[in-house]
């Protein structure tokens, strides 16, 4: 993987139904993997930095996990609500080339009442 | 504690004419980026700032893209003359983590440009 991919690109969720989404990053030189929330007409928002294989953090109802040596991170969203309906990014530092984060296009989230 | 502030949030203007974006970052961080969002893509890094030196402007295209950030506090990124691919949103964002790496990035509201 030389980029990173999110799938998928748009999901549909039932109103309390569970869901989660994918995050696949390049796994060498890997450094620190981001989550963000962007919801419409907002500022993207940090939900999750992330560095260690393994790793798990929890806020709230969104939970997240990260590989890093097959180079993936899921998302989780228990019991989706409305005000879940965002663009949820991923974003990857590796240790080598440029120094910024290296986003994914986003999955699209809309909960549907 | 105020958040990242940027302006104009919308910008409209015909090709070959310029336009400039201004960010004031949060309070006391150090690190200060600009990205550019094409619509159906992810944020692209065009330049990231630590105190008012340039770390990265490797992707900033050069030509028609300039960016400055006097006293390590504000910044204004500038195009001229702007392009039809120039469309975008772009976002400030600033970091206080001196590992930058780690650190959650803090956005800005964004601007989002129209080339006509």
């Amino acid at each position: 993987i030389l980029n990173v991919e999110q799938s998928p690109q748009s999901l549909h969720v039932q109103e309390g139904d569970s869901t989660n989404f994918t995050c696949s990053f390049p796994s060498s030189n890997f450094y620190a993997l981001h989550w963000y929330r962007w919801e419409t007409a907002k500022s993207p928002e940090a939900l999750f930095v992330m560095t260690l294989n393994g790793d798990e953090k929890k806020k709230g109802r969104i939970s997240a996990t990260l590989n890093t040596k097959e180079g993936y991170s899921y998302l989780y969203i228990k019991g989706s609500q409305p005000e879940d309906s965002a663009t949820y990014l991923c974003a990857e530092y590796s240790g080598g080339g440029a120094d910024g984060l290296t986003f994914g296009k986003g999955t699209h989230l809309i909960i549907q009442p | 504690e105020a958040g990242v502030a940027q302006s104009p949030r919308y910008k409209i203007i015909e090709k070959r004419q310029s336009v400039a974006f201004w960010c004031n970052p949060i309070s006391g961080h150090a690190t200060l980026y600009w990205y550019q969002q094409i619509l159906g893509q992810g944020p692209k890094l065009l330049i990231q700032f630590q105190n008012n030196g340039v770390v990265d402007d490797s992707q900033l295209p050069k030509d028609r893209f300039s960016a400055e950030r006097l006293k390590g506090v504000d910044s204004t990124l500038k195009i001229q003359p702007a392009k039809l691919e120039d469309s975008a949103v772009y976002l400030c964002a600033s970091s206080a983590r001196m590992d930058w790496k780690t650190g959650e990035l803090f956005f800005g509201e964004g601007s989002r440009l129209t080339v006509l």
